[in-house]
């Protein structure tokens, strides 16, 4: 079973502020997929990264994937209210069955 | 339409009610996935079914069972459930299962109390 470390676990920051929640496993994924997470609701695909090495930008967030296909980074440049959240990381196997290893999550709190 | 449905948004069922959770997909996908997942904890795979086939079961107890009418709904009848089952049920799908680069859309989830 690959394991997928996911860091921080909590952050609480205000707004206006940098952070970096990072993913890092020993094994190596297919692909690497973040999920923006809100209370009672179902994880909401943001990104999938797939080439090593890649850089993927939605708005303020910049999505990395590791050259050797095992880490990740989540970068959020000036953090809004509306982005707080669960966020997950989950790594698709390398081969076989597509299931996806989760993170433990990084609960972010950005405060006005 | 790239949504995933599920029904009911909330339940509570006592431990000798029989309920069904419903979840509708209409993106073509041919893999649907039932989770499992408990407060600020990542979900938890339970099934996945492949062209309405169920490919992996983790060994969930048999008072959980799914079934996938056709490609596009599928279902989890709960029997005799314990109150440690209650959690939030999430289903997703993917377009493939047996492919790499498959990208898991979840649904809104049921959030379940045992009771």
């Amino acid at each position: 079973t690959q394991l997928l470390e996911q860091s921080p676990q909590f952050l609480s920051i205000q707004e206006g502020e940098n952070l970096t929640v990072y993913c890092n496993s020993s094994s190596v994924f297919s692909s690497l997929q973040w999920y923006r997470q809100e209370p009672g609701e179902g994880p909401v695909l943001l990104v999938t990264v797939v080439t090593g090495g890649e850089v993927k930008k939605l708005k303020r967030l910049t999505f990395q994937f590791g050259d050797a296909r095992k880490d990740s980074s989540l970068h959020i440049t000036a953090a809004q209210p509306g982005d707080t959240g669960l966020y997950l990381c989950a790594g698709e196997e390398l081969s076989g069955y597509s299931t996806l290893t989760f993170g433990k999550g990084t609960m972010l709190l950005v405060s006005p | 339409d790239t949504e995933v449905t599920q029904t009911p948004k909330h339940l509570v069922m006592g431990m000798t009610n029989k309920k069904s959770l419903k979840c509708e997909q209409h993106m073509g996908h041919r893999a649907m996935y039932w989770y499992k997942q408990k407060a600020k904890k990542p979900p938890e795979l339970m099934f996945v079914y492949s062209y309405e086939k169920l490919s992996i079961n983790e060994s969930v107890p048999s008072r959980f069972s799914p079934e996938c009418p056709n490609s596009s709904l599928l279902n989890l009848h709960l029997h005799a459930l314990q109150p440690e089952d209650s959690a939030l049920y999430l289903c997703a799908s993917s377009q493939e299962f047996d492919r790499d680069y498959n990208e898991q859309f979840f649904g809104p989830g049921t959030r379940l109390t045992v009771l």
